[in-house]
């Protein structure tokens, strides 16, 4: 089965710096969706991404789909406490998404 | 605020009980989603309704029983519950089974004893 790796698992960082999650298929995807869930909270949608080498940005968080769409990343500039949570990449197969095992982000004061 | 709603938000009960999660959404979208969640872990794909049909049912035991009264409506009928099934059980909603946006309830952390 298609199988997505995401690293991190856990990410410690300042308050300000920046922080990257990556994920990384072994086979090539037609779309990836990022999620968002906040401690105690549910999965929250960010974004899709669709074509090779798509670059979108949402405020302080940019998406990437790799030319290839065999990995993706996101990228947070200047942390904020906000961003406190996990990060789940969903790779979409047959009608369904497949959950990332995630990326837990601790924002350090 | 979430628009996908779920009831109860906290479900003890024991193995021998009969219990039913429920998840409405009023947003017109026609795919409906259960998903398990254990603390720490991404959450798993459980059943997927298209249409008020179900369309996915990735191997979950008959102890768990899904049904789909209405477009707006999912349940999760649960029955004889083994304490490894305590999780939060997540219903989603897209406005189809495509590559569509899911739209998360807050869940119902369920335990069993």
């Amino acid at each position: 089965g298609q199988q997505v790796m995401q690293i991190p698992q856990y990410q410690h960082v300042q308050e300000g710096e920046d922080f990257t999650t990556y994920c990384n298929s072994s086979t090539t995807l037609s779309n990836i969706q990022w999620y968002k869930q906040r401690p105690g909270g549910h999965p929250v949608f960010l974004i899709q991404l669709v074509k090779s080498g798509e670059v979108k940005k949402q405020k302080r968080l940019t998406f990437q789909f790799g030319e290839a769409k065999k990995n993706s990343s996101l990228h947070i500039t200047a942390t904020q406490t906000t961003d406190v949570g996990t990060y789940f990449c969903a790779p979409h197969r047959d009608d369904k998404i497949i959950f990332g095992k995630g990326t837990r982000l601790h924002i350090l004061p | 605020d979430t628009e996908v709603t779920q009831t109860p938000k906290h479900l003890v009960m024991g193995m021998t009980n009969k219990k039913s999660l429920k998840c409405e959404q009023h947003m017109g979208h026609r795919a409906m989603y259960w998903y398990k969640q254990k603390a720490k872990k991404p959450p798993e794909l459980m059943f997927v309704y298209s249409y008020e049909k179900l369309s996915i049912n990735e191997s979950v035991p008959s102890r768990f029983s899904p049904e789909c009264p209405n477009s707006s409506l999912l349940n999760l009928h649960l029955h004889a519950l083994q304490p490894e099934d305590s999780a939060l059980y997540l219903c989603a909603s897209s406005q189809d089974r495509g590559r569509q946006p899911q739209h998360f309830g807050d869940g119902t952390r369920l335990s069993i004893l």
